[in-house]
């Protein structure tokens, strides 16, 4: 079956500090991978996704970066942290390519900026 | 667009009263639909999806009737725990958006005992 791992749970970061978030899928090949962040009690902002190695498609112009060094990991990157970057960043993936198929969700890295 | 509108929370409720959490999209073609559920602190867990119209998709209780002539979605269950507490969100899927979901705000659901 398939799985999906991200790392850390909770950070807490100083501003201007850089960041890493991680996030690995197991037992599929070629998924779509998705980065989201989820603002205290607010829906879901998709932030990047992927369709492939090397392939990132940006949603909002933002202080982070994504990229995909291998077909099932996934990395959130910023060189400078700001205070409005906490949030709830949550990673996905899905099958490649069929609507009928739903995202599935790792359990989220609470990032708190201070 | 497509977009999804769903009703606004938070939605309380007493133990073993009806649910119902409106949903309703606009979409250029034939969407899948889904609502997933978030519990405090954790990440979205798919509840249950419709691929087609009058498709009825159901888990743990929950069923959402996929209505094309009313372009909605809604959410509902017979009798609600305190264990459904948590945010539901519906989302959809189509070709002409890539097949990237289309979120809902999301609607928190609080049961009290």
């Amino acid at each position: 079956s398939q799985t999906i791992h991200q790392w850390p749970a909770t950070l807490v970061q100083p501003v201007g500090s850089p960041l890493s978030l991680e996030c690995t899928v197991e037992g599929t090949s070629n998924p779509n991978l998705y980065w989201y962040r989820q603002a205290a009690g607010r829906g879901l902002q998709l932030l990047f996704y992927s369709v492939g190695i090397g392939q990132i498609s940006s949603e909002v112009p933002q202080n982070l970066s994504a990229s995909r060094p291998q077909d099932r990991q996934f990395i959130l990157s910023s060189k400078k942290l700001l205070l409005s970057d906490s949030g709830f960043y949550l990673c996905a993936w899905s099958v490649d390519g069929n609507s009928n198929q739903p995202q599935h969700f790792g359990d989220g890295t609470r990032l708190s900026i201070l | 667009g497509n977009s999804v509108t769903q009703m606004e929370g938070p939605v309380t409720l007493s133990e073993e009263a009806f649910l119902t959490i409106n949903c309703t999209y606009t979409a250029t073609g034939y969407p899948s639909l889904f609502w997933y559920v978030q519990y405090p602190g954790e990440g979205l867990q798919l509840l249950l999806k419709a691929t087609k119209a009058d498709d009825k998709g159901s888990n743990k209780g929950f069923e959402a009737t996929y209505r094309k002539e009313t372009t909605s979605f809604h959410l509902e269950k017979g009798s609600v725990q305190v264990s459904d507490s948590a945010v539901y969100f519906c989302a959809l899927s189509e070709r002409a958006s890539n097949y990237q979901l289309i979120w809902g705000a999301g609607t928190k659901l609080i049961i009290k005992p």
